[in-house]
């Protein structure tokens, strides 16, 4: 079964700019979570959505947001970029169904804001 | 979701077992200990969890103590591709779903040395 894959690999962007970030999960998974990394503040959590729903939120301004569709495929937009924006960002797939499910990563996308 | 104290970094020699610490002494009933990895600038890699028993699976075995307080991860024959920082995370998993975001530690760093 293919794993989680993310689009683009590497991105680079200026200030003031936005950028859109795609994320495949695995077959069958419903739950995508979306985790900024970065030297300074570690893995930090963004969202997560469920069946084209933002079910949960980590504390992130409103330039982050992010959307689901109905194949479960997940898009994380982050709008006015900044250069502390600079990071790895990482996706995160489960079925999603229980809260015991498992989240499996993908390899990221690494982001640099110039 | 508690907390966990691990050090922040450990050498084991190659094909020696490596033992990685966790304490995560306000663990709740309700809540399992998840241990992820990260190769460098990868995705983080899930390992194992496990709720209060002894886990063992292809990758590697984890070890709760009784009072659940704290958990050893261990790599049984390690070899130079483990080296990585290896996260112990506690999340609350119980009810129907909602996959709250995992909170990261800065983990350790693990070195395989030859």
């Amino acid at each position: 079964k293919a794993g989680v894959t993310q689009t683009p690999r590497y991105l680079i962007k200026t200030r003031g700019q936005q950028v859109t970030l795609s994320c495949s999960p695995i077959s069958g998974h419903r739950s995508v979570s979306w985790y900024q990394q970065t030297p300074g503040q570690g893995l930090q959590f963004l969202f997560e959505y469920f069946s084209e729903t933002q079910r949960n939120k980590g504390n992130f301004p409103g330039r982050f947001s992010g959307r689901q569709f109905s194949n479960s495929r997940s898009e994380m937009n982050v709008s006015t970029l900044e250069l502390g924006d600079s990071a790895l960002y990482l996706c995160a797939s489960s079925p999603g169904t229980s809260g015991r499910d498992t989240q499996y990563f993908g390899p990221g996308t690494r982001l640099t804001v110039l | 979701d508690a907390k966990t104290t691990q050090p922040p970094s450990m050498d084991c020699a190659e094909g020696r077992a490596a033992n990685l610490p966790c304490n995560h002494s306000t663990i709740s009933g309700n809540e399992y200990v998840y241990w992820y990895r990260q190769i460098h600038s990868q995705g983080p890699q899930y390992i194992i969890h496990g709720l209060k028993n002894n886990e063992t699976n292809e990758m590697a075995s984890l070890i709760i103590t009784e009072d659940r307080k704290s958990s050893t991860l261990i790599l049984p024959h390690a070899t130079l591709r483990d080296t990585a920082v290896y996260y112990c995370i506690v999340r609350v998993a119980e009810g129907g779903g909602g996959a709250d975001g995992l909170t990261f530690g800065k983990g350790t760093h693990l070195i395989i040395q030859p």
